[in-house]
């Protein structure tokens, strides 16, 4: 199985930063599909995760900005995260989250958005 | 939120040396629900522990962990070169799912 996320790399202050990550090589059903996000020289936070059924489950840092959704007939899932600042620069993360374990088994490469105007 | 306290933050050591990691809660966590991941510069973390001490698929057994309750550990038992690096622990047995903030491997 593997994760590649895509989407811009520069996001301007006030907007909203948009990525989608694409799952190959293996199903996406009764998996839980997550983000992470690490700021530069900083440790990760877990930002959610929307189960292949749809339902979700968002870090309260973050939820009244975040938008986990899924298409299982592309193999997708994506995060919207409204109202950026530069707060919001990092390294973003997708990756798969192995229910009843609760671990990260599978991560994308991860891709760098920064927030500037 | 279970805050996750590791230390040292970083620990100097030599290859062939022995690593002990330290990952303590802030509230009692289920030992299902403790991972360990290493993270080298420019990748991605890499699930190295589920479970406080199920090593994942191909993971060395130099690698093992340990734990209960609010204090858990990581022992890398004879540091290899690709071992300096960083690691996090990670708990799920409470919503938010939350990192500790990581421990550097370096060669002293």
């Amino acid at each position: 199985v593997q994760l590649q996320e895509s989407g811009p790399g520069l996001v301007k202050p006030s907007e909203t930063l948009s990525l989608n990550c694409t799952v190959s090589g293996g199903p996406m059903s009764t998996y839980y599909w997550s983000w992470i996000r690490q700021p530069p020289g900083k440790g990760l936070e877990w930002i959610g995760y929307v189960y292949s059924s749809g339902s979700t489950n968002y870090n309260p840092s973050l939820k009244s900005r975040v938008t986990i959704s899924i298409d299982t007939s592309k193999k997708q899932f994506s995060l919207k995260l409204s109202s950026v600042t530069a707060a919001d620069t990092a390294v973003y993360y997708c990756a798969r989250l192995m229910g009843v374990l609760w671990a990260f088994d599978i991560w994308g490469q991860g891709t760098m958005v920064t927030v500037s105007s | 939120e279970i805050v996750l306290t590791q230390s040292p933050g970083t620990l100097s050591l030599s290859p062939g040396e022995r690593a002990t990691l330290s990952c303590r809660a802030s509230q009692s966590v289920s030992s299902s629900y403790l991972a360990w991941y290493q993270q080298k510069p420019g990748q991605a973390p890499r699930l190295l522990i589920y479970g406080a001490s199920s090593r994942a698929t191909g993971i060395p057994d130099r690698f093992s962990g340990s734990g209960s309750g609010t204090d858990f550990t990581l022992t890398i038992s004879r540091l290899e070169p690709g071992d300096f690096a960083l690691y996090y622990c990670q708990q799920y047995g409470n919503s938010p799912l939350t990192f500790g903030g990581g421990t550097k491997v370096e060669i002293k």
